[in-house]
């Protein structure tokens, strides 16, 4: 079986900071996925990646840049850290967008 | 605007009972439903898809969609405690990304 992992598990950063989150996948899948979870909103489409040096524009991009350096890898930089923000990040990969999504178990953000 | 609402927002049954969540969309190209569990501290995992209409089952749990309604359902029979979590309804059209509802949070009471 393969796995998904992201990291770091917790992150808190400082108002103004640059902030990269990774994921790796060793299931060999083509597309990846950063979402954002806040509570009561559920998950939001951050980006997304069909295939190496792809990326797409989700719901909730503004704020965000990623970058997809090789199949197995996709990261996600928060390019300026809102005070009070505090979500999950949570990568996934699958083998097309109709096929079932494979989850991280996510990225926990606080910015102080 | 939530292209994909859930109800309830919460649910408590007993433990041995039916669990029922909802989720109806707003688009109409919508054709591709999932649904994904979420346990505390990990991510959603993927407990059911649906695409044509009708009924499908899977052990416990069975899913029921209705494309002319853009209705899609989550029934879990003899519920447990472990089944206490997050869930999901998820919908894409062909070729896009899967866009997600807002949970349904279920507790099972021994």
């Amino acid at each position: 079986g393969g796995i998904i992992t992201q990291t770091p598990k917790f992150l808190i950063g400082q108002e103004g900071q640059k902030l990269t989150l990774k994921c790796q996948q060793n299931f060999n899948h083509d597309t990846m996925y950063w979402y954002r979870q806040d509570s009561g909103k559920g998950l939001r489409l951050i980006y997304y990646s069909i295939t190496e040096n792809d990326l797409q524009k989700g719901d909730l991009s503004e704020g965000y840049d990623a970058s997809r350096e090789k199949k197995s890898s996709f990261s996600l930089t928060v390019t300026s850290a809102q005070k009070n923000e505090m979500a999950v990040f949570l990568c996934a990969s699958s083998i097309d967008n109709n096929s079932d999504y494979t989850f991280g178990s996510g990225t926990r953000l606080l910015v102080i | 605007q939530q292209k994909v609402q859930q109800s309830p927002e919460s649910l408590s049954v007993p433990e041995g009972g039916m669990a029922s969540f909802n989720c109806t969309s707003s688009d109409r190209n919508f054709q591709y439903f999932w649904w994904y569990r979420q346990h505390s501290g990990e991510g959603p995992k993927a407990l059911m898809s649906i695409f044509s209409d009708g009924d499908k089952k899977e052990g416990r749990f069975t899913a029921h969609l209705n494309k002319a309604s853009l209705h899609v359902s989550l029934h879990i029979r003899d519920s447990q405690p472990s089944d206490s979590a997050l869930y999901f309804c998820a919908a894409s059209s062909s070729g896009t990304y899967q866009r997600f509802g807002t949970g349904t949070k279920l507790q099972v009471v021994p």
